[in-house]
């Protein structure tokens, strides 16, 4: 069975450009959540979304935003970015079974901003 | 807002050491994931604790769950090189179980 997918893996971008990250959850899962790794900050978590409905967000600016498709695909978008959102961001998809919720990530996706 | 604190910070050992490593919560623990990461990479699934008292084991890595004092330890028997890496711990926030507040981890570096 397939892990986490996350594309592209690594990606440079200008100020105020764009960006839009994929994550594909493994079969069957259909919660997707996102975070946002730095040095500074460690791992902070920034939506979740559960069959298209994104359920909690963090504390991030409104530039940070997501979706998830009928199929429990999921982008994120980080639109003007700042040099400060240079980050590794972390794509995670969960099952529930058993009473129990387990949380798998994928390997995330490298952006730097220049 | 919940806080994990990880201790120690980073860890040296020599093969074949036994180590532990703690994860403390400032509020109350429902759910407590561990991860190993590699510089760069994704988070592995290491183990998930739920009750108080839980213990689990994956190959040479045991987790245990105490929830009157909020902690979570990690115990790794006879360290090898390839247990060298960054241990994250997770807590389901505010007892949402698709939210994880994490730790700053800690470093572990295993010397041949």
């Amino acid at each position: 069975k397939a892990g986490v997918t996350q594309t592209p893996r690594y990606l440079i971008k200008t100020r105020g450009q764009q960006v839009t990250l994929s994550c594909s959850p493994i079969s069957g899962h259909r919660s997707v959540s996102w975070y946002q790794q730095t040095p500074g900050q460690g791992l902070q978590f920034l939506f979740e979304y559960f069959s298209e409905t994104q359920r909690n967000k963090g504390n991030f600016p409104g530039r940070f935003s997501g979706r998830q498709f009928s199929n429990s695909r999921s982008e994120m978008n980080v639109s003007t970015l700042e040099l400060g959102d240079s980050a590794l961001y972390l794509c995670a998809s969960s099952s529930f079974a058993g009473g129990r919720n387990t949380i798998y990530f994928g390997e995330g996706s490298w952006l730097t901003v220049v | 807002s919940q806080e994990l604190e990880q201790s120690p910070q980073s860890l040296i050992v020599q093969e074949g050491k036994n180590l532990t490593i703690n994860c403390t919560s400032s509020k109350t623990l429902y759910g407590l994931y561990w991860y190993k990461q590699k510089y760069g990479e994704g988070l592995i699934f290491l183990m998930m604790l739920q009750k108080g008292g839980e213990e689990k084991s994956h190959e040479k890595i045991t987790a245990k769950l105490d929830e009157k004092k909020q902690q979570s330890s990690l115990h790794i028997t006879a360290s090898q090189p390839s247990h060298a890496g960054i241990y994250l711990c997770g807590a389901e926030s505010g007892g949402s179980n698709y939210k994880l507040t994490f730790g700053k981890g800690t470093l572990l570096t295993v010397n041949p």
